[in-house]
């Protein structure tokens, strides 16, 4: 099973509102990441955690703040965005990071509109 | 520096065989990888090769890899309506390996 969920499918919210992106995964990975994309372009880096500790920022705005609870759980709250965040935020897990393939599985998505 | 670069836009007929190409800039690169995009839908791994491999098939797809000329490429036989989508390659470099670096992806585009 290669399966990363990802909830919910899609969000809508106001500049001025506070949300939650969540992510989860049973294989028993020990890294995991947050990605953006958006439409027709590479999905680009956020964040890694590596056992359960934030290892990466790509220098994102604070109001992006990532949270892992367990080794399985992966959340991403949102506050005060703006129009230019709306994307598809993408979750990914990987057996570990570091020398070997560590392949990266990707969840289906959160399709986030600004408004 | 890191820029991966692929050509955007394939079309193929179906029963045909699809050609992507990618090339890479970082020889020290270790893992190079093909991920799929369908519309609305999340990045599916299709395949990886390690570096010291020429290369390696997987039911329909076959990935060469040239390490002198940092090339690399895919192939699907036989391609169906299925295989429409976005592929995207990316390589992982040594130096950042907790990160992919992928190209812009090229959107193959099957018709009947």
């Amino acid at each position: 099973d290669t399966e990363v969920t990802q909830t919910p499918k899609h969000l809508v919210m106001g500049m001025t509102n506070k949300k939650s992106l969540k992510c989860e995964q049973h294989m028993g990975h020990r890294a995991m990441y947050w990605y953006k994309q958006k439409a027709k372009k590479p999905p680009e880096l956020m964040f890694v955690y590596s056992y359960e500790k934030l290892s990466i920022n790509e220098s994102v705005p604070s109001r992006f703040s990532p949270e892992c609870p367990n080794s399985s759980l992966l959340n991403l709250h949102l506050h005060a965005l703006q129009p230019e965040d709306s994307a598809l935020y993408l979750c990914a897990s990987s057996q570990d990071t570091g020398t070997g393939a560590y392949e990266q599985y990707f969840g289906p998505g959160t399709r986030l509109t600004v408004t | 520096g890191e820029d991966v670069e692929q050509s955007l836009f394939l079309s193929v007929r179906e029963g045909d065989s699809s050609v992507i190409n990618c090339t890479y800039t970082d020889s020290s690169s270790t893992y190079l990888y093909w991920y799929k995009q369908e519309p609305g839908a999340g990045l599916q791994l299709l395949t990886y090769i390690f570096s010291n491999m020429d290369m390696k098939q997987d039911q329909r797809l076959t990935v060469l890899l040239n390490k002198k000329d940092k090339h690399l490429s895919l192939r699907i036989a036989d391609t169906q309506t299925g295989d429409s989508a976005i592929y995207f390659c990316a390589e992982r470099p040594p130096r950042n390996d907790y990160k992919l670096s992928f190209g812009a992806g090229t959107t193959v585009t099957v018709r009947a």
